[in-house]
């Protein structure tokens, strides 16, 4: 069955860097887009970026634009996020998903990012 | 960046039918962009509700259905259930910005 599971979160310092993993297994990763959302405590769902499944497009929220930069490695199906200069807002669980034709049809169980002083 | 309005909340007794509406612009959903729903029950990780405007998952109850016309879309649950209590969110693409985004979620009370 479709897994995908989280890693990486942590408690930083404003201005600190973290980079979050999602080990994927139970289909073809290197066949399907992958995508990043995050939400803060108490609030919505934001789409954060998503990237191709075969060469290195890559689109990003303007929230987070500059500062975040998501990756893949097929061989090891993995996807991954770079997050650099957090800000008190970028607080938040953040989901790696898979990416279906323009809907994300499986979620992992996301991963807390929590960024204080 | 686009943005998809949805109700803050909707209510409604056991067995009822309630509506979620979905209210975005012709720059994504009357763009001809499809519109997806998501359920997410308190504590738990989203998951996948409606795809492609009106099209249910295997596994999710026929009593989830989804429509979509000009730059809106519902989503109606019937026959309300206790299970439903959950915060439900419409997401959709904008081609122009090649970004996806989500509404701004509806809290369902039973």
């Amino acid at each position: 069955q479709v897994q995908l599971v989280e890693s990486g979160g942590d408690l930083v310092k404003p201005g600190g860097s973290l980079r979050l993993s999602c080990a994927a297994s139970g289909f073809s990763f290197s066949d399907h887009y992958m995508t990043w959302i995050r939400q803060a405590p108490g609030k919505g769902l934001e789409w954060v970026s998503y990237m191709y499944n075969s060469d290195s497009t890559k689109y990003y929220a303007d929230s987070v634009k500059g500062r975040f930069t998501i990756s893949r490695d097929n061989a090891k199906n993995s996807l991954y996020l770079q997050i650099d200069s957090l800000r008190a807002e970028d607080t938040a669980v953040y989901y790696c998903a898979r990416v279906n034709s323009g809907w994300f049809d499986y979620w992992g169980q996301g991963t807390l990012v929590t960024v204080s002083s | 960046q686009s943005v998809l309005t949805q109700p803050p909340s909707v209510s409604g007794a056991p067995g009822q039918r309630v509506t979620i509406s979905c209210t975005g612009s012709s720059s994504n959903i009357g763009a001809g962009y499809d519109v997806n729903w998501y359920q997410q029950l308190p504590g738990t990780a989203p998951k996948l509700l409606i795809y492609g405007n009106s099209n249910r998952p295997s596994g999710v109850p026929d009593r989830f259905s989804g429509s979509k016309s000009g730059t809106s879309a519902s989503l109606a649950i019937a026959g309300l259930q206790a299970e439903d209590e959950a915060d439900y969110y419409c997401q959709s693409y904008d081609g122009s910005l090649s970004t996806y985004f989500f509404g701004t979620g509806t809290k369902v009370t039973v």
